[in-house]
C-alpha cells in the first residue's frame, strides 16, 4: 500500500514558466513533509519542508503548499530554470518514523 | 563540513555472495537512515538507526541487517546476495526529524 504517490512520472515546462509538481499521500497521521531533488549519481537533497501546522511555506523560487483535508501537497517552482531538471521526491512523516516516499516525478525544463 | 560519506560508490557482486556498505554521517548527526532506491520504485526504508540502537526497520527480509557504531558511522550487510538486491543504496543523516536528511551519493550494488 503506497503511503505518499506522486501520479505523475514525468513532466516538461518551459523555462520561465511555472513547475507544479504535485504529491498525494493516504496516512492522516503524517505531520511533515518534504521535497528531494535527486540528480543522476547523487543522492537526493534537502529542498524545501512543510510542517502539518501550515498550509504554504516558500523558500525563493520553491514554494510547498499543504492541503490537510485533500491530503495533498504541491510544489512551485517559479520561474522555471534548466538547472531545476531533476527528479523530485515528495516524503511524509511522522514524529520519530521514517520518511515515506513517493517514487518521484521526473521534471525537464526547456530552454 | 563534510557530508554524507558513503563507500565505496559502485560495487559488483555475484548471486549468492553478501556485502558490506559502509555510510559516514555528518559529524553531530547522531541518526542515520538506510534507504534502496530502484526505478520505478522510488526509495525504500530498509532501516534507522540512533545512538547505535535501531529505532525502525523496513519491510525487508532478515538478508538485510545493519548496525551503528559508537560514533555514528554505520554499516549495512545484505547476505546471500538475489539478482533482485541490484540497487542504489542510500544512506542519509539527520541530527532531529523536522530539519530535513542529508543524503550521501549511494552505493551502486549490481549482482550478477
Amino acid at each position: 500500500d503506497q503511503q505518499v504517490k506522486q501520479n505523475s512520472p514525468s513532466l516538461s515546462v518551459q523555462e520561465g514558466r511555472i513547475s507544479i509538481l504535485n504529491c498525494d499521500y493516504t496516512n492522516s497521521m503524517f505531520d511533515y513533509f518534504l521535497w528531494y531533488k535527486k540528480y543522476p549519481a547523487e543522492g537526493p537533497t534537502f529542498l524545501i519542508s512543510i510542517s502539518s501546522i501550515k498550509d504554504k511555506n516558500e523558500d525563493g523560487r520553491f514554494t510547498v503548499f499543504l492541503n490537510k483535508s485533500a491530503k495533498h501537497l504541491s510544489l512551485h517552482i517559479v520561474p522555471s530554470q534548466p538547472g531545476d531538471s531533476a527528479v523530485y521526491f515528495c516524503a511524509a512523516s511522522e514524529f520519530n518514523t521514517p520518511l515515506v516516499f513517493g517514487k518521484g516525478t521526473r521534471l525537464s525544463v526547456i530552454a | 563540513k563534510a557530508g554524507v560519506t558513503q563507500t565505496p560508490r559502485y560495487l559488483i557482486k555475484t548471486r549468492g555472495q553478501q556485502v558490506t556498505l559502509s555510510c559516514s554521517p555528518i559529524s553531530g548527526h547522531r541518526s542515520v537512515s538506510w534507504y534502496q532506491q530502484t526505478p520505478g520504485q522510488g526509495l525504500q526504508f530498509l532501516f534507522e538507526y540512533f545512538s547505535e540502537t535501531q529505532r525502525n526497520k523496513g519491510n525487508f527480509p532478515g538478508r538485510f541487517s545493519g548496525r551503528q557504531f559508537s560514533n555514528s558511522r554505520s554499516e549495512m550487510n545484505v547476505s546471500t546476495l538475489e539478482l533482485g538486491d541490484s540497487a542504489l543504496y542510500l544512506c542519509a543523516s539527520s541530527l532531529a526529524e523536522d530539519l530535513g536528511y542529508t543524503f550521501g551519493s549511494g552505493t551502486r550494488l549490481t549482482v550478477v
